[in-house]
């Protein structure tokens, strides 16, 4: 079967960094996505990832590694607004997306 | 204006209850879809439709029914629900369904209780 596994929660501290780790096997791959979900709010889109390597976009970065079926969220200068679920998200061979259940961060003063 | 818009935010509808869902999607979008997301669980698809036509149909059971009058309008038909079904119910659009990267853009989603 298809499936995505992340870490269900964890806890930085405000202004450190933070890794939310992603591994997926699915049937074929189009394309990663990561969003971000604040409670009782819509997700919203952070990054797409098709080939290997790091995409960088301002605190945010995604990295994917397709041999391993790897990707991580890396979030720089952490805010407490950064405070929200993330979700790992795999576009497969259908171009149907398979949702992990989501990390919830926990930023700390 | 947000680009997609559910309504109502928060339900609580008994078991006998008929009650629909409703999203608009501003976007020019020709995909919807509704999802399911109960807590601490992946985001489940329950509908997608593409121009107007349904395309996927996870399975679903036949109390809930989807329509979908235009590309940008789309209903979820509630009826004779149970309690596990309560759960958070988002819309989402995007621009199609397959052979390129589609994001998909959200609504806020409607938070349904069933007693």
């Amino acid at each position: 079967g298809q499936n995505i596994d992340q870490p269900t929660e964890m806890t930085a501290t405000e202004g450190a960094i933070v890794q939310i780790n992603c591994t997926y096997q699915t049937s074929g791959f189009n394309g990663l996505f990561w969003y971000q979900q604040h409670a009782g709010e819509a997700p919203t889109f952070l990054s797409y990832n098709v080939l290997d390597g790091l995409e960088e976009k301002g605190r945010f970065s995604s990295f994917l590694s397709r041999s391993k079926g790897y990707s991580y969220l890396l979030l720089k200068e952490l805010q407490m607004k950064d405070s929200a679920s993330y979700l790992c998200a795999v576009s497969d061979s259908n171009y149907q997306l398979i949702w992990g259940a989501g990390t919830k961060l926990i930023i700390k003063p | 204006e947000t680009g997609v818009t559910q309504t109502p935010r928060h339900l609580v509808m008994g078991m006998t209850n008929k009650k629909s869902l409703k999203c608009e999607q501003h976007l020019g979008h020709n995909a919807m879809y509704w999802y399911k997301q109960s807590a601490k669980k992946p985001l489940e698809l329950m509908f997608v439709y593409n121009f107007k036509e349904q395309t996927e149909n996870n399975s679903v059971p036949s109390r809930f029914s989807p329509e979908c009058p235009n590309s940008s309008h789309l209903f979820l038909h509630l009826h004779t629900l149970q309690p596990e079904d309560s759960a958070l119910y988002l819309c989402a659009s995007s621009p199609g369904t397959g052979g390129e990267y589609t994001e998909a853009f959200f609504g806020q989603g409607t938070r349904l209780t069933v007693v």
